[in-house]
């Protein structure tokens, strides 16, 4: 069974810039969650989407979305890239909310 | 919100000894605690979880415990070994869609 998969696995960008990264969950998992890593505040929830609404969302500026598509692919979108938001962003599966969630290795932002 | 507290933030042992990392949580509605493991340039992986109805789960090596009354549970790693050597993350979560909340981990050294 395919594990989670993010693309790309790095990205450089200028302040300013947007982007967009790529979650495709377990086959069968219909909850995408995202969460953003850096050494000093540990994983913080950014959203999660479940059947293609989101469901969820965390204490993050308007400039971070998302979306889920019908075969619960999900891609996040950042948008006037500023120096902080470098970090890794991670994508994590689930069958359903409140049950074992599996990460993707992340794809690592950096914003210069 | 839930609110994760994780102690140690570093933690050194001797291979063959036993490594302890203890979480506390603030709700006590919260009734699912996965604990991951993080390698590095790697994405979080489950390694065991536990369910408020259950206050203790061993799997080989590695056993959580939980004290509801306390709202505190932990990770007991017994006979650590060097690939031990990682960071681990606490979380928790309760019934009805909510996003799991992580503790800050624990880094682990394992030391030969």
């Amino acid at each position: 069974k395919a594990g989670v998969t993010q693309t790309p696995r790095y990205l450089i960008k200028t302040r300013g810039q947007q982007v967009t990264l790529s979650c495709s969950p377990i086959s069968g998992h219909r909850s995408v969650s995202w969460y953003q890593q850096t050494p000093g505040q540990g994983l913080q929830f950014l959203f999660e989407y479940f059947s293609e609404t989101q469901r969820n969302k965390g204490n993050f500026p308007g400039r971070f979305s998302g979306r889920q598509f019908s075969n619960s692919r999900s891609e996040m979108n950042v948008s006037t890239l500023e120096l902080g938001d470098s970090a890794l962003y991670l994508c994590a599966s689930s069958a359903r909310t409140n049950t074992e969630a599996f990460f993707g290795q992340g794809t690592r932002l950096t914003v210069v | 919100g839930e609110n994760v507290e994780q102690h140690p933030s570093t933690l050194s042992v001797q291979e063959g000894d036993s490594a302890v990392i203890k979480c506390t949580y603030s709700d006590s509605a919260s009734n699912y605690f996965p604990w991951y493991k993080q390698e590095l340039g790697k994405g979080p992986q489950l390694i065991i979880d536990i369910r408020s109805n259950v206050g203790e789960k061993k799997d080989q090596r590695i056993a959580v415990t939980l004290n509801k009354t306390a709202k505190h549970f932990s990770l007991h790693i017994t006979e650590t070994q060097p690939e031990d050597s990682a960071v681990y993350f606490c979380a928790a979560s309760k019934s009805g869609n909510t996003p799991l909340v992580f503790g800050k981990g624990t880094r682990l050294s394992v030391i030969a």
